[in-house]
């Protein structure tokens, strides 16, 4: 069975700075995406950077990179000069391409100004 | 284009009765999945719909939760018998096939 975890429940970083949030995930398949979601208090789910496994090449839009280590099943996502706008949960997921889905529990980040 | 959409928005329901919430997925996704999301958790998967049929229906918890998209289209996840236990916001989300998944704002059920 696919597992995700997110080590970190709770993060904080200054307006302007840069934050990384840790996953980690489980699986003996080799094909498959993973994603980062960003959940408001809105409760909205909004996608904010996806990457197949097949590509060596790390996943970036705009202030938001991936450190994708497909030996270590690592999925880190940092995003650079924090915007109070950034405040939300995030969410690691990992999904193979018979949409078999599963989520982290998610990483709460304040951004402070 | 318009995004997902679910309907409705909050719905409080007291313990035994029967509940119904909408999803209308973006237009031309033929993929609609319905999870369920706890307090303080992420979204665990319900139930996934390939056009009509459902695809992948083992996340639903027990027999009293059940899914139809009739046309393919609007899904309704149905709930019989209501218990505390199941509020949470319900989450939906279509995609193409074996794509990214899009979500609507999600329907949060509150059973007294």
């Amino acid at each position: 069975a696919q597992t995700v975890t997110q080590s970190q429940p709770e993060m904080s970083v200054q307006e302007a700075e840069t934050v990384t949030l840790s996953c980690t995930y489980d699986t003996s398949e080799n094909n498959y995406y993973l994603f980062w979601y960003k959940q408001p208090p809105s409760r909205q789910m909004i996608l904010v950077i996806r990457q197949e496994a097949y590509k060596q090449q790390n996943a970036t839009e705009n202030r938001f990179s991936v450190n994708f280590q497909k030996a270590a099943k690592s999925f880190s996502l940092k995003i650079s000069d924090s915007q109070l706008g950034d405040t939300a949960m995030y969410f690691c997921a990992f999904m193979l391409f018979n949409n078999d889905m599963r989520f982290g529990a998610g990483t709460r980040l304040t951004v402070k100004p | 284009g318009a995004g997902v959409s679910q309907t409705p928005s909050n719905k409080v329901t007291e313990k035994g009765k029967y509940v119904e919430l909408r999803c209308d997925p973006i237009s031309g996704h033929t993929a609609l999945y319905w999870y369920r999301q706890s307090l303080g958790q992420g979204p665990e998967f319900l139930i996934y719909f390939q056009g009509t049929g459902a695809a992948d229906d083992s996340g639903l918890p027990n027999d009293r939760f059940f899914a139809v998209r009739p046309e393919g289209s609007v899904s309704t996840l149905k709930i019989q018998r209501t218990e505390r236990g199941d509020s949470a916001v319900y989450l939906c989300a279509s995609s193409l096939p074996a794509d990214t998944q899009y979500f609507g704002p999600g329907t949060r059920l509150t059973v007294l």
